[in-house]
């Protein structure tokens, strides 16, 4: 059981380019989200999915893309990597319940240079 | 905007002693979270208190709720050198659409010094 998998751990990628960050729980939770987390800024949601097949945006939008691709699996994508992208992110899951008690990846750092 | 917010940012104890952390947010919740991040690693989530709840406890830990200010308390007992960590309050906000939402603090660092 291992919970929430985020890849790739680690990426450095230049302005303009694009990547996909990957998330896959096995926990059969119905809500999964993206955060980034900045010095300073704390957490904060980029994307949700309440359920398999909706998406809504969250704080910090802005310059990404995702996917409930199934049950299990929800990607974010950057499109045109900008160096104001450059920080740790986090997929976390959640059962659809009253309480959302949030279970985390290990986050993937990413750089844009 | 960031709806919970910790203070102290930065706590430094020794071990043995009590650490206490406050978290003020500004709407109505539906329960509040608390969760720890150590050093390069994901969110762990503690405990949960409901909004109808003033006090709950886990093992070391005791959660605080004061829905009237709008505030929290994390409080660690007999610290040790393994909390070192940056804990984070996270308030379960009320309505909105589709799934329910947490909102995160810059959190408070927490170093116990052995």
């Amino acid at each position: 059981n291992a919970g929430v998998t985020q890849t790739p751990k680690f990426q450095v990628l230049k302005t303009g380019q694009s990547m996909t960050l990957q998330c896959a729980q096995d926990m059969n939770h119905n809500s999964m989200y993206w955060y980034r987390q900045d010095p300073g800024m704390g957490l904060r949601l980029i994307y949700y999915s309440a359920s398999e097949g909706t998406t809504d945006k969250g704080e910090v939008p802005n310059g990404y893309n995702v996917s409930r691709l199934n049950k299990r699996e929800f990607s974010l994508r950057l499109e045109s990597a900008a160096p104001s992208q450059t920080s740790v992110y986090f997929c976390a899951s959640s059962e659809r319940a009253a309480k959302n008690i949030q279970y985390f990846g290990a986050g993937t750092r990413l750089s844009v240079l | 905007s960031q709806q919970g917010e910790e203070d102290p940012q930065a706590l430094s104890i020794q071990e043995g002693e009590n650490a206490t952390m406050n978290c003020s947010y500004k709407t109505s919740i539906n329960n509040l979270q608390w969760y720890r991040q150590n050093s390069g690693r994901g969110l762990v989530h503690l405990i949960l208190i409901r909004s109808n709840e003033r006090e709950k406890h886990s093992g070391r830990l005791r959660v605080t709720l004061d829905t009237s200010k709008k505030s929290s308390s994390l409080l660690i007992t007999a610290s040790r050198a393994a909390d070192t960590a940056s804990y984070f309050c996270a308030p379960h906000l009320r309505g909105g659409r589709g799934g329910s939402r947490l909102t995160f603090g810059e959190g408070t660092q927490l170093t116990v010094n052995p």
